[in-house]
């Protein structure tokens, strides 16, 4: 157990409606990163927070957003989903924001659009 | 344009011999590299990590190695065991960036018994 959670699990929905992932980091964990792992492909990048504020970017779709809240938890919101979309979305978190820190992934959420 | 490449998508080694899983990056920015094992329906667990200051990084049974000339690593399991039959992926960073990871597409290791 990483001490990374995620939730839900699973999430299956349709083409055009909206949905948010959830992730807890570890306990003092201030960075938050979300990657995208699609059939056949390795993780890719989607952004990354530190304390609440957004410090890089990847190949995110204008489609997706996310937050990191006070809490330090983290929302990623994917909205007109197409069924290209469909993947598992793993969350990590990191002490720092910098280089050289290992990253602690979640569970993964997998999402399914139909 | 894939930086970091794990070309065979596949090995497969009997229990107690060595495995020997490879790595390749194109970016000669990338100077920490790590490598994560995943077992189906959970997610990436960090296995190891080398900076570029060295070239082998050791913590007991896995063994990583980095050649900066040829820009390639690999991860060394000996001797190997059925539990490690999982999906290993390579990533790296840059230091001076953001710490984000740039992930290799993964290699499934078979162990058999």
């Amino acid at each position: 157990d990483s001490g990374v959670t995620q939730t839900p699990k699973h999430l299956i929905t349709a083409t055009g409606q909206r949905v948010t992932l959830r992730c807890s980091p570890r306990s003092g964990d201030l960075s938050v990163y979300w990657y995208q792992q699609s059939l056949d492909q390795g993780l890719q990048f989607l952004i990354q927070y530190y304390n609440g504020e957004e410090r890089a970017k990847g190949n995110i779709l204008e489609r997706f957003s996310a937050q990191q809240f006070p809490d330090l938890h983290s929302e990623l919101n994917l909205s007109s989903l197409e069924l290209g979309d469909s993947a598992l979305y793993f969350c990590a978190s990191s002490v720092q924001w910098r280089a050289r820190n290992e990253q602690f992934f979640g569970p993964g959420t997998r999402l399914t659009v139909l | 344009d894939q930086q970091v490449k794990q070309n065979s998508p596949s090995l497969s080694v009997q229990e107690g011999r060595i495995s020997i899983l490879n790595c390749d990056y194109t970016n000669s920015m990338f100077d920490y590299f790590l490598w994560y094992k995943k077992y189906p329906a959970e997610g990436p667990t960090f296995l190891i990590s080398i900076s570029s200051i060295k070239d082998k990084n050791e913590d007991g049974r896995f063994t990583v190695f980095l050649n900066k000339s040829a820009k390639h690593l690999s991860l060394h399991i000996v001797p190997s065991q059925p539990g490690d039959s999982a999906v290993y992926f390579c990533a790296a960073s840059e230091t001076g960036a953001n710490s984000k990871l740039t992930f290799g597409k993964g290699i499934t290791l078979s162990v058999r018994p």
